[in-house]
């Protein structure tokens, strides 16, 4: 398995508060990767990154930030929760573009 | 946008059975790959597929990069309970950007009553 923790597995924190999802990987992958799982939507991107302090927009980045900083960490960010960010999140890695992405165990988050 | 239609939505096994499931596109795709996730679990990668026309196997696991570069199926034979969860396809798309990766909806397999 490749080495992907999230933390926190699971949260629930109320509507307007900040929240913050960390990724860490041990595989030394460039490029890293937040998604949202939802029921009838699928996997959708939320944001990327191809190198420390890289990053870019994905398909429904309204409403996120994220940062890294090293090479292992990728943060997301929800800088004030709404009910319709309640989702599961995901993160991945890559060892560059175009290649498979392995995911992380993900994060149950539920704003209230 | 770019979206991948795969089939089925679900289907019911039987073990011993063999299941196929495709994954097809309108547009060019340069990778297909295929993962499962079980209930509470994170997608794990089953298949790679980087050139039109490959075959590649996994066990009882048997995946295709269609000629065209539209499609890809995934074929599981003499199938097993632990087989159950649920199949996405999914796809880089040419010319896509360096995030781009496209998921089907999944295919869901569950256990014949």
């Amino acid at each position: 398995d490749a080495g992907i923790t999230q933390s926190p597995r699971h949260k629930v924190t109320e509507t307007g508060t900040p929240v913050t999802l960390r990724c860490h990987q041990t595989e030394n992958h460039r490029y890293m990767y937040w998604y949202r799982q939802d029921p009838g939507h699928g996997l959708r991107l939320i944001h990327y990154s191809y190198g420390v302090k890289d990053t870019d927009k994905g398909e429904v980045s309204d409403g996120y930030s994220v940062s890294r900083s090293k090479t292992e960490d990728f943060l997301l960010t929800l800088e004030s929760a709404t009910s319709s960010q309640t989702s599961v999140y995901f993160c991945a890695i890559s060892r560059d573009r175009g290649y498979e992405q392995y995911f992380g165990p993900g994060t149950r988050l539920t704003v209230t | 946008g770019q979206q991948l239609n795969q089939s089925p939505q679900s289907m019911f096994i039987q073990e011993g059975e063999d299941v196929s499931m495709n994954c097809t596109s309108s547009s060019i795709f340069n990778t297909w790959l295929w993962y499962k996730q079980d209930p509470g679990e994170g997608p794990v990668l089953l298949i790679a597929l980087y050139k039109a026309g490959e075959l590649t196997s996994n066990g009882r696991l048997t995946a295709q990069f269609g000629i065209t570069r539209k499609d890809s199926f995934l074929n599981i034979s003499a199938s097993i309970p632990s087989d159950v969860g649920i199949y996405f396809c999914a796809g880089h798309p040419w010319g896509g950007s360096q995030g781009n990766l496209i998921f089907g909806k999944g295919t869901k397999l569950s256990v014949k009553p």
